[in-house]
């Protein structure tokens, strides 16, 4: 099993730009999510889904949407980039069931909004 | 709301010098606390999950414990490939399993 990956690892964009950060997982998880980790601020919940078709909004939502047609893909869109978006951005997927219920981590992408 | 301080914010330590890490959480009924370590420029690897006041879990060097108010993590004899950030993370009872809060993170350096 390939886990969580993503991709882009790097990306760098101009203020305005849109872009979508790509997230898969194997392990036929019902949940995903999006963290974004600024320093010092912890992990904080962006966007999540409890499966295909069903999505909602975290802690900080705004700039950014989601999509879930699938139950292995989640991606993230970036419509209009902004400084203040610059980060490193985190997918995690989970089972839902209390006992099984860790989230498992993709390696990040870190991207920087000029 | 949901909240978790992880403190210290750094810990420096002698290889072979044991110590603790703390989180202290609020959380509207507690479903899980999670213990994650993270490496620079890696995503969080998973290590404990705990459920109830009273829980402990070990692995290897590592052991974690859980009260009504906080949790631990207690490093024995590290080494210096234990250095990492360790991650605090708690889901509420009635929230979505997608859903985790985060703590800020422990950076933990052992020196030989």
């Amino acid at each position: 099993n390939a886990g969580v990956t993503q991709t882009p690892k790097f990306q760098v964009l101009k203020t305005g730009q849109s872009m979508t950060l790509q997230c898969a997982q194997d392990m036929n998880h019902e949940y995903m999510s999006w963290y974004r980790q600024d320093p010092g601020m912890g992990l904080r919940l962006i966007h999540y889904s409890v499966g295909a078709g069903i999505t909602d909004q975290g802690e900080v939502p705004n700039g950014y949407n989601v999509s879930r047609s699938t139950t292995e893909d989640f991606p993230l869109r970036l419509l209009s980039a902004a400084p203040s978006q610059t980060s490193v951005y985190f997918c995690a997927s989970s089972y839902g069931v209390t006992g099984v219920n860790e989230q498992f981590f993709g390696p990040g992408t870190r991207l920087t909004v000029l | 709301e949901d909240q978790v301080t992880q403190s210290p914010e750094a810990l420096r330590l002698q290889e072979g010098e044991s110590s603790s890490l703390n989180c202290s959480y609020t959380v509207s009924g507690l479903r899980g606390l999670f213990w994650y370590r993270q490496d620079p420029g890696k995503g969080p690897e998973f290590l404990f999950t705990l459920y109830s006041a009273g829980e402990e879990k070990e692995k290897e060097r590592l052991k974690a414990t859980l009260t009504k108010k906080e949790s631990f993590l207690h490093i024995t004899a590290p080494k210096p490939e234990d250095s990492a950030t360790y991650l605090c993370a708690v889901q509420a009872r009635g929230t979505s399993y997608g859903k985790l809060t985060f703590g800020q993170g422990t950076i933990l350096t052992v020196h030989p």
